[in-house]
């Protein structure tokens, strides 16, 4: 049982660099979501996509882009890191399921420095 | 996000020690989360109350959600060192979109 699956787990970057952080489920879930985690911030939604096709920017989605590939897989994007997004990253995924909410389900994390 | 908060920050218990955690919503929850993370480690789901008044056990943790839908209460019973982590509160405002707490810092001391 797969999950979610995040790669890489650890990415060291100098400023300016870009990046793209891959996510992949692999339970057929419509919704996907990308966190980010700081000391003291708690988890924080940076984008979020409802369905294949669709995306939507979240609590902090200032420096970052997504992109919903197909229904497995959605990535994010650094395109010039800076200091202040050093942090873990979290993907996420849930079902739809009419008027019940569905859990969401989380990778292990990507853990990027920016130097 | 400010519109949860979790209290107490961080809570030391001795093991076989009941405790208690709490998250409490600024407004009316469409529904709510409890995980669970170890340090350096993805969150783990425990449990999800939809309905004000509602309660779930799942062997010794015990999630409530109270009738107004703004307040859930965490217990664990005789607390084990399997029992550490960081407990986070997600509360579903629509969209089922996600507010997280900042969490609430366990440790159980053998």
């Amino acid at each position: 049982n797969a999950g979610v699956t995040q790669t890489p787990k650890f990415q060291v970057l100098k400023t300016g660099q870009s990046m793209t952080l891959q996510c992949a489920q692999d339970m057929n879930h419509n919704s996907m979501y990308w966190y980010r985690q700081d000391p003291g911030m708690g988890l924080r939604l940076i984008y979020y996509s409802a369905s294949e096709g669709t995306t939507d920017k979240g609590e902090v989605p200032n420096g970052y882009n997504v992109s919903r590939l197909n229904k497995r897989e959605f990535s994010l994007r650094l395109e010039s890191a800076a200091p202040s997004q050093t942090s873990v990253y979290f993907c996420a995924s849930s079902g739809t399921g009419g008027t019940t909410i569905q859990p969401q389900h989380f990778g292990d994390g990507t853990r990027l420095s920016i130097l | 996000s400010q519109e949860l908060e979790q209290s107490p920050q961080s809570l030391i218990v001795q093991e076989g020690k009941n405790l208690t955690i709490n998250c409490t919503s600024s407004k009316t929850l469409y529904g709510l989360y409890w995980y669970k993370q170890k340090y350096g480690e993805g969150l783990i789901f425990l449990m999800m109350l939809q309905k004000g008044g509602e309660e779930k056990s799942h062997e010794k943790i015990t999630a409530k959600l109270d009738e107004k839908k703004q307040q859930s209460s965490l217990h664990i019973t005789a607390s084990q060192p399997s029992h550490a982590g960081i407990y986070l509160c997600g509360a579903v405002y629509g969209n089922n979109r996600l507010a997280f707490g900042k969490g609430n810092q366990v440790v159980v001391i053998p």
